[in-house]
């Protein structure tokens, strides 16, 4: 049981460059979510997901799009990068809404 | 609105010594309370969490007890370890539109010196 993965966990970009962040879940949940890890700020809440085929915005969606194609995987895009977007971008899953939260070990990305 | 304010850090500490990290919160009525960790290098795992008024959480020897008149969660450890050296968040899941929405503060780091 892999729990939450994520790929890549670094990655550098040159501004108005585009990537996709992969996370899966191997715990069959319902629900993932997306954050961004910000110095002094915390965790914020970008991007969500119910179910299968199915996003919704979060705190701070700006910037970034979503897709959960599948079950098991939630994909963050970032389609012309910006130096604010340097960040550590965490993935997590729950069973249902209002269950635990499972987190991955961290995407660290830096835009320059 | 709803919110959550830690104290910050970093807080270092000797091996054995205790430790309080303070989490206050601001919310609409009674939700849950969580202590969040995260390891160097990792994610962040739930610690404990309390989900009632006067309720303890507790694991690895931690503790948080849910406080309704201070509108606190402070976590206390009676002898840190080195291996306890990490970040620690507090959260605030309020339930909205289905899900559970999770309001962190702003992370203390932890160092735990031999």
């Amino acid at each position: 049981n892999a729990g939450v993965t994520q790929t890549p966990k670094f990655r550098v970009l040159k501004t108005g460059q585009s990537m996709t962040l992969l996370c899966a879940q191997d715990m069959n949940h319902e629900y993932m979510y997306w954050y961004r890890q910000d110095p002094g700020m915390g965790l914020r809440l970008i991007h969500y997901s119910v179910g299968e085929g199915t996003t919704a915005k979060g705190e701070v969606p700006d910037g970034y799009n979503v897709s959960r194609l599948k079950k098991q995987n939630f994909l963050l895009g970032l389609e012309s990068a910006a130096p604010s977007q340097t960040s550590v971008y965490f993935c997590a899953s729950s069973y249902r809404g209002d269950d635990t939260q499972y987190f991955g070990p961290g995407t660290r990305l830096t835009v320059l | 609105g709803n919110s959550v304010t830690q104290m910050e850090g970093p807080v270092t500490l000797s091996e054995e010594a205790f430790l309080t990290i303070n989490c206050t919160y601001t919310a609409t009525g009674y939700p849950s309370l969580f202590w969040y960790v995260q390891y160097p290098g990792e994610g962040l795992q739930l610690l404990l969490k309390a989900t009632k008024a006067d309720d303890k959480g507790s694991n690895k020897g931690f503790e948080a007890t849910y406080r309704k008149e201070t509108t606190s969660f402070h976590l206390e450890k009676g002898s840190v370890q080195v291996s306890d050296s990490a970040v620690y968040f507090c959260a605030l899941p309020i339930f909205s539109g289905g899900y559970n929405k999770l309001i962190f503060g702003a992370g203390t780091r932890l160092a735990v010196h031999p």
